[in-house]
């Protein structure tokens, strides 16, 4: 069964720098979604994405934040300049568009668990 | 008050008991998923309903729309069920079709 994938599993990173996780959807899906995981709490909304485009994003997705498809098969958060509190899970996610697309169902990838030190 | 509760927060449960775990939402929703996140991390999607009630293997999920409820039930609990599940909602009048999420349910099934 296809499946989402993200690299790398684990990033440990000085605080002040940047970095980008990656995220390879289903492939035909269109739909795009980056949510994280603070430690101990509960998975919160960051970003969506459709048509090489922001859909919707969260007051948690400020100025240090961006995402982008820079190509046909991935899908990428970079975070600019990194704060000790994004020490946290990120988890892409994708949907294919159908009929009903707004009902079809999501699929996560594993995480990418980020240290910032 | 978070817009979607879960309860119980932790349960433990003896190999072969029926668990149910709830969720209560208190805006309009398009949708409710049940998610499984397993200790790695990693959340697989193991419903999505916006009425009435499914079942896939051990598992049955029902919602209730005017009651903003929704149940998850394992019949014939196992060991291997062990994981945090989580009910999240897709509201509907958001247009990039966000989940928002509850806190989780940790269960703990022991042989």
């Amino acid at each position: 069964e296809p499946e989402v994938t993200q690299t790398p599993s684990h990033q440990v990173t000085q605080m002040g720098q940047e970095v980008i996780l990656r995220c390879v959807p289903i492939s035909n899906h269109l739909y795009f979604y980056w949510y994280r995981q603070i430690l101990g709490q509960k998975v919160e909304f960051l970003v969506s994405f459709y048509n090489n485009e922001i859909s919707e994003k969260s007051e948690i997705f400020d100025d240090q934040f961006s995402v982008e498809r820079p190509d046909g098969s991935n899908f990428t958060l970079k975070i600019r300049s990194t704060k000790l509190e994004d020490s946290a899970m990120y988890f892409c996610a994708s949907r294919k568009l159908g009929q009903r697309s707004y009902n079809s169902p999501l699929h996560f990838g594993n995480g990418t668990r980020l240290t910032v030190t | 008050k978070n817009e979607v509760e879960q309860s119980p927060q932790n349960l433990t449960a003896q190999e072969g008991e029926f668990i149910t775990i709830n969720c209560s939402y208190s805006v309009g929703i398009s949708a409710l998923h049940w998610l499984q996140q397993h200790p790695g991390g990693g959340i697989v999607s193991l419903f999505m309903l916006s009425s009435g009630k499914k079942k896939h293997g051990r598992l049955i999920a029902t919602i209730n729309i005017q009651e903003k409820h929704s149940s998850l039930h394992i019949t014939a609990s196992h060991p291997r069920d062990s994981a945090v599940y989580i009910c999240a909602v897709r509201r509907v009048e958001t247009s990039g079709s966000r989940l928002t999420f509850g806190e989780g349910t940790q269960l703990t099934v022991n042989p």
